[in-house]
């Protein structure tokens, strides 16, 4: 069964960069079959998709933190991290981590969804 | 970019049908296929629906999802509402380049 486990400090100060870990168990993240992508969610509000990687190291990134984004991969111990650069206020939230699965209908269109999820990090931007 | 607006909370009573709508601010609700998550509190999102309409395994045959090209939303129809079904939803979407796109999210009271 995968699991998933994001790790990282839960404090960064303003301007400061962000930097979790999410290490999977139970799957291959070099495996190409699946991407792995990083979602955030501040207190009581709704979701937001940070990004995702491949395992060729192929990245998406949310046009809108793309400048301060950057997910990378490390197979050799089943990881896969995020790094989010000039942090403020904004960027607190309930960090997930995610198994993300393309998929295509018969017509050959493809989707996308997150079909494992880590149980989610807290990440408080203060001084 | 598009946006997917859902209505912020719902509420119906035990046993009866309810319906979470999310429609599209512009291009076609059929470009690009509709997921819809379900989170308790304190959890983590689940896919209920993927593909507008497959439900995700273990999830009971009480959730439907649906496209409707006329009103350009999606809809996820949960009948015979059961107290755990008490949770936020969300539907899901991509972009022309890949990017995912959640809606606001709908809470669902069940009375």
């Amino acid at each position: 069964q995968v699991q998933l486990q994001e790790s990282g400090p839960g404090l960064v100060k303003p301007s400061q960069t962000l930097s979790l870990t999410c290490t999977v168990s139970g799957d291959s993240i070099g495996r190409n079959s699946y991407y792995w992508s990083w979602i955030r969610q501040p207190a009581g509000k709704g979701l937001e998709w940070i990004g995702r990687i491949y395992a060729t190291g192929n990245t998406n990134y949310n046009p809108s933190l793309k400048s301060r984004v950057t997910i990378s991969l490390d197979t050799s111990k089943t990881q896969f991290s995020l790094k989010l650069s000039s942090v403020s206020a904004a960027d607190t939230a309930v960090y997930f981590c995610a198994r993300e699965r393309e998929g295509s209908d018969w017509s050959g269109d493809y989707y996308y969804y997150m079909d494992v999820w880590g149980e989610g990090t807290t990440v408080t931007v203060s001084s | 970019n598009f946006m997917l607006t859902q209505p912020q909370s719902v509420s119906e009573s035990p046993g009866k049908t309810v319906t979470i709508s999310c429609t599209r601010s512009s291009g076609s609700i059929a470009s690009y296929h509709v997921q819809w998550y379900q989170q308790r509190p304190g959890s983590s999102p689940t896919v209920v629906i993927y593909e507008d309409h497959q439900r995700s395994s273990g999830v009971p045959d009480r959730f439907s999802g649906s496209i409707d090209s006329s009103s350009n939303s999606a809809s996820l129809t949960i009948s015979g509402l059961r107290t755990e079904d008490e949770a936020d939803y969300y539907c899901q979407s991509c972009d022309s380049n890949s990017n995912l796109i959640f809606g606001g999210g709908t809470k669902l009271t069940v009375l």
